[in-house]
């Protein structure tokens, strides 16, 4: 399996700007998960689904934020509209079960200008 | 609130020395407990998962442990290599309904040939 694929690699963008990250999670896992990491705050979790359907989104830092996963294979991270305070790296994850490990993807690191 | 405290932040050995690093959660109550590697720019990779119920955690070279009355884990490395330069995470989860994974700030390691 290619495992966790994240795109684009690197995103640079103006304040304002709306910027949309993708996530293909692996074949057959549950669950996605999407974190934010930062410097100052580490790893956080943002957000995640199961079959689907969003179960936590209390990670979620503001309603800029939104996340949507219109299929098992497919899901993606908006920010509409960006702010430079959202520079990080933004990784997706996957599980075949909420307990089980998490294999995450190379991250997306955006730069917002 | 639930935290999860990395000691230290960052350690340079030489090579083949053994080496311990830390991590302390503030809630006993954990479901299990994980630790990851991150390479520079890249994503993280599960190392080992611990379950409530044990003890400990072998593989290869790696060896961690959990005392969950103290709050506790440790991750032993053996007869270290410059190969295993890299940043340590660990992550609880807590039990109940979340499939949350609270992470460390994590352990810059540097094994100087």
């Amino acid at each position: 399996d290619a495992g966790v694929i994240q795109s684009p690699r690197h995103e640079v963008t103006e304040m304002g700007q709306e910027v949309t990250l993708r996530c293909k999670p692996i074949s057959g896992h549950d669950y996605l998960f999407w974190y934010r990491q930062t410097m100052m705050r580490g790893l956080e979790l943002l957000i995640y689904f199961n079959n689907n359907v969003p179960i936590d989104d209390s990670g979620m830092p503001e309603d800029r934020f939104s996340a949507k996963m219109p299929n098992a294979s497919f899901s993606t991270l908006k920010i509409q509209p960006s702010e430079p305070r959202d520079s990080a790296v933004y990784f997706c994850a996957s599980s075949l079960s909420g307990e089980a490990t998490q294999y995450f993807g190379p991250g997306t690191r955006l730069t917002v200008l | 609130k639930q935290e999860v405290t990395q000691i230290p932040a960052a350690l340079s050995v030489p090579e083949g020395e053994n080496l311990v690093l830390n991590c302390s959660f503030t809630d006993s109550a954990i479901y299990n407990l994980q630790w990851f590697r991150q390479d520079p720019g890249k994503g993280l990779t599960s190392l080992l998962l611990i379950q409530s119920s044990q003890r400990e955690q072998t593989s290869g070279r790696l060896n961690a442990s959990l005392d969950k009355s103290s709050g506790r884990s440790t991750l032993y490395i053996a007869a270290s290599q410059p190969g295993d330069s890299a940043t340590y995470l660990c992550a609880v989860r807590y039990g109940g309904a979340t499939n949350k994974l609270i992470f460390g700030t994590g352990t810059l390691l540097a094994v100087q040939p």
